[in-house]
């Protein structure tokens, strides 16, 4: 299993630039979400989904969107970049119960907009 | 979502045992305690997670007190490579697969 991946490692926008980070699990996943890391700063929620056609918003969805149209699948899209949206973007993934199953996180995506 | 507290900092010697504490106070008693690590800038690692009993995993020990409302994570030998912010973290119940961070505990360990 390549476990969550996530394309690309690095990325530069201009302001009002749009794009696609994407993210897979090969583990047949129920649950997946997206989060952002500020330098020195924890992780935030952005967006999750529990299945296939669901998603909700977490702490900070604003800016972007987001669609679950496979269990595999789970891109972020950024509709008009902003430099308040430089940051490191994770994917992670669980499966079973809500309570007690680990997530599995990606290797993150570098994302600076100028 | 019950909110975590954990101290910003901690230092460790190198061999000593790491003991990272863990306020939850509002956990309900559907919500699971789980604990990550992040080494650097790669993604968060799963170490241990538990609902009420103590749990015990090839990294580490995972305490949580009667009323359940604490936890200590205990790295047993701790080495140069333990050097990582931990998270703890509730989830399940009412909020189900939503998982939120907090700030967690950066642990440094020194030789």
């Amino acid at each position: 299993n390549a476990g969550v991946t996530q394309t690309p490692k690095f990325q530069v926008l201009k302001t009002g630039q749009s794009m696609t980070l994407q993210c897979a699990q090969d583990m047949n996943h129920e649950y997946m979400s997206w989060y952002r890391q500020d330098p020195g700063m924890g992780l935030r929620l952005i967006h999750y989904s529990v299945g296939a056609g669901i998603t909700d918003q977490g702490e900070v969805p604003n800016g972007y969107n987001v669609s679950r149209s496979t269990t595999e699948d789970f891109p972020l899209r950024l509709l008009s970049a902003a430099p308040s949206q430089t940051s490191v973007y994770f994917c992670a993934s669980s499966y079973g119960l809500a309570g007690g199953a680990e997530q599995f996180f990606g290797p993150g995506t570098r994302l600076t907009v100028l | 979502d019950a909110k975590t507290t954990q101290p910003p900092s901690m230092d460790c010697a190198e061999g000593r045992a790491a003991n990272l504490p863990c306020n939850h106070s509002t956990i309900s008693g559907n919500e699971y305690v789980y604990w990550y690590r992040q080494i650097h800038s790669q993604g968060p690692q799963y170490i241990i997670h538990g609902l009420k009993n103590n749990e015990t995993n090839e990294m580490a020990s995972l305490i949580i007190t009667e009323d359940r409302k604490s936890s200590t994570l205990i790295l047993p030998h701790a080495t140069l490579r333990d050097t990582a912010v931990y998270y703890c973290i509730v989830r399940g119940g009412t909020g189900g697969f939503k998982t939120i961070f907090g700030a967690g505990t950066r642990l440094f360990v020194k030789a």
